[in-house]
C-alpha cells in the first residue's frame, strides 16, 4: 500500500550545521507534501506546502531563507534546515496530500531534530 | 481563537472506563473531520473519520455537531493499550492540509 517514507527518523546536529530531511512516496505520486513541525506539548504545526516542480509556499512566521523545501519529483520531498539553531529542536513530519478523491493523508515517520 | 481546541487532560482512568474527549474547531469551511492517534513521539495515526451522522468502530464512536462546530470521541471499556494522546483533526478551508489541535492525553491504568 502507500507508504511515505521519511529519512532521518532522529538526528542531532550542531548549531550553524543544516540538515537535511527526506521524504519519499512509495507506490503512489505525491504532487503535494506538507511539512509540520511539532513542539513539545504542542499541536503540529503547518510549516509549508510543497508542490512538485513549484516554489514551495510556507506558512506565516516560517523563514523560506531557514527551512529550504525541494519537491524535484513526484516522489521525494525534502526540507533542509539551515543555520539549525538549538530552537528548531523539534519534530519535523511530512504528510502526503489527500487526493482528488479525498482520502486518508499518508504521514512520513517523523524526524526528531535535536541542535547541540 | 486557536483552529482547533482540545481539553489537552491528562485524563487518568481506570480499565473498563467509559472517557469522552471533545473539539471544536473554528473555521465553518472545514469539510472533513478525523480522530488520530499519537503515541509518544511517533507519528500520529488515523483512528477513524468523523461523520455527521455519528459512526463507531468498535469501543470507539465518533460524533460530529456541524451547527457548533464540535467533535467527540467516545471511548468505552478503555484498556491499557489506549493510553496515548488523541488529536482532533479538521482540513482546511480547501480540503487539503490537516490542522491539528493539540491533542487529549488519556491514560488508562489497571
Amino acid at each position: 500500500g502507500a507508504v511515505v517514507s521519511q529519512h532521518p527518523s532522529w538526528v542531532i546536529c550542531k548549531s550553524g550545521t543544516s540538515v537535511k530531511i527526506e521524504c519519499r512516496s512509495l507506490d503512489f505520486q505525491a504532487t503535494t507534501m506538507f511539512w509540520y513541525r511539532q513542539f513539545p506539548k504542542q499541536s503540529l504545526m503547518l510549516m509549508a506546502t510543497s508542490n512538485e516542480g513549484s516554489k514551495a509556499t510556507y506558512e506565516q512566521g516560517v523563514e523560506k531563507d531557514k527551512f529550504l523545501i525541494n519537491h524535484a519529483s513526484l516522489t521525494l520531498s525534502t526540507l533542509t534546515v539551515t543555520s539549525a539553531h538549538p530552537e528548531d529542536s523539534s519534530f519535523y513530519i511530512c504528510i502526503s496530500d489527500r487526493g482528488a478523491t479525498n482520502t486518508e493523508a499518508f504521514f512520513g515517520q517523523g524526524t526528531r531534530l535535536t541542535v547541540v | 481563537r486557536k483552529e482547533v481546541e482540545q481539553d489537552p487532560g491528562p485524563f487518568n482512568v481506570p480499565e473498563g472506563a467509559t472517557v469522552a474527549f471533545n473539539c471544536t474547531y473554528s473555521n465553518s469551511a472545514s469539510q472533513s473531520f478525523f480522530w488520530y492517534r499519537q503515541d509518544c513521539r511517533k507519528e500520529p495515526k488515523l483512528l477513524m473519520s468523523v461523520y455527521s451522522s455519528g459512526n463507531e468502530d468498535g469501543r470507539f464512536t465518533a460524533q460530529l455537531n456541524r451547527a457548533s462546530q464540535y467533535i467527540s470521541l467516545l471511548i468505552r471499556d478503555s484498556k491499557l493499550s489506549d493510553s496515548a494522546t488523541y488529536l482532533c483533526v479538521v482540513t482546511n478551508q480547501a480540503g487539503t492540509a490537516l490542522i491539528f489541535g493539540k491533542g487529549t492525553t488519556l491514560s488508562v491504568s489497571s
